[in-house]
Parts: C-alpha cells; sequence; structure tokens
C-alpha cells in the first residue's frame, strides 16, 4: 500500500527558531512537490524536485529530496508569523506528473 | 481574473441528490485534476484528463463522474450523494510538459 507520511503533523514554533517537517513515501519515485495551504484557501506550489539530491531555496524555506532514503525535507530557517500554513508534500508515483499522492499535512503556527 | 475557477464554491445538498461541480481555466492547459480535501487525509485524486478524449480513474473514482466538455471545462459529478461524499473539492491544471499544477479556490461540499 502507498504512504506518504508527513511529521510531524502539527507544529507550533516560536519566531526566529529553526525546524524541520519531514516526508516519507513507500514506493520508488524521483519526483516530489512541496505545497503550501493557508486557512481556507487553495494550494500553492512551493517547490519542485525532480532528481536524488536535488534542493530547492526560496526565501526561509529550503527542500531537498533524497530518492534513496524515499525522504523529502523542507527546511524552515529563522521562522516568521506570515510562514503560519499547512504544507503538503505530493509524489508522482510514476514519474509521469499525473499520479499525486499527498501526504497528510504539516500545520504550522509561528508564534510571536 | 483568476486562472482557474470553481462553481459553485458551497453547496449543501441532500442524500440522493445529484450535483455537479464545474472547473474553468484559462492557462490553457490540456491537463486538468479533480481532487478531494478531508481533514487529516491530505488530497486524493478523484479523476485527470490529458484531453477531452481522455479521461483516467485516479485513487478514488468510485461515486463520481467527469466530464470534459472542452479544453477549459472540466465537470465533476456525484450520481447520487452520499454523506461521506462531503468534503472540499479542489480542481487542478498543469501544462503538457510542465511541473506545476496550479489549483482552483476549490468547492466545499456538504452531504446531509
Amino acid at each position: 500500500e502507498l504512504k506518504v507520511e508527513q511529521n510531524p503533523l502539527f507544529l507550533s514554533m516560536q519566531e526566529g527558531k529553526n525546524y524541520t517537517i519531514y516526508c516519507n513515501y513507500s514506493t520508488t519515485s524521483d519526483r516530489l512537490y512541496w505545497y503550501r495551504q493557508d486557512p481556507g484557501k487553495s494550494l500553492e506550489s512551493l517547490f519542485v524536485l525532480l532528481s536524488n539530491g536535488a534542493v530547492k531555496q526560496e526565501g526561509r524555506l529550503m527542500a531537498s529530496l533524497d530518492t534513496k532514503a524515499r525522504l523529502s525535507t523542507l527546511h524552515i530557517t529563522a521562522a516568521v508569523h506570515d510562514l503560519s500554513a499547512t504544507y503538503f508534500c505530493a509524489v508522482d508515483i510514476l514519474n509521469t506528473g499525473n499520479q499525486f499522492y499527498f501526504g497528510t499535512g504539516t500545520s504550522l503556527t509561528v508564534i510571536p | 481574473d483568476a486562472d482557474v475557477t470553481q462553481t459553485p464554491r458551497n453547496r449543501i445538498t441532500k442524500t440522493g441528490k445529484r450535483i455537479m461541480l464545474e472547473c474553468s481555466q484559462t492557462k490553457g492547459h490540456d491537463r486538468m485534476y479533480w481532487y478531494r480535501q478531508d481533514p487529516g487525509l491530505g488530497l486524493r485524486l478523484i479523476y485527470y484528463s490529458f484531453d477531452v478524449k481522455d479521461i483516467n480513474k485516479g485513487e478514488i473514482s468510485d461515486g463520481y463522474s467527469v466530464s470534459r466538455q472542452a479544453q477549459a471545462k472540466f465537470s465533476l459529478s456525484l450520481e447520487s450523494a452520499i454523506p461521506n461524499q462531503t468534503a472540499l473539492y479542489f480542481c487542478a491544471t498543469r501544462a503538457a510538459g510542465g511541473q506545476t499544477q496550479y489549483f482552483g479556490p476549490g468547492t466545499r461540499l456538504l452531504v446531509l
């Protein structure tokens, strides 16, 4: 059974702190995506990781992919309140861009 | 104007009723997707389409049907709604050869 697991599910952190969200998946895949969802809103694409060792950075967020370990991380540096949202990873199980399996999401709250 | 629109945004219906959710896009993308989001479960793929003649089932297609009326329009139908279809439904698009999915604002459906 395909599983895409994120942890933690809930994360409360203080502004200025660093933290990492983990995304583990149970099938072979070379493509992994990270999305952000604000409360009551739609999903916004953050990162697209297309190969083993891929690393992408945007502002205080950095995502990486280890396809051998079937693990992706989303690292938050010096968190600010504006980063409060739910973050999802999604795995493209066929590497075709058509069958995406999403993790359960990590709800992040950054406390001033 | 939004690139991916969904109508209605909110809908309350009764068990056994037929309901259609509509998605339109102005991005010119040929790939379109329907997902449902349930609390604690992330997003799950219902159907996806490459073009008007190519419709594919996703992870959870039972109880749903779709119609791709044109490149820009992709509709999701619940022939006989049941309470466990209460969820938030998202449409998404993707360009052929592109990596990013663009999500609509979502339709919140309540089946009583």
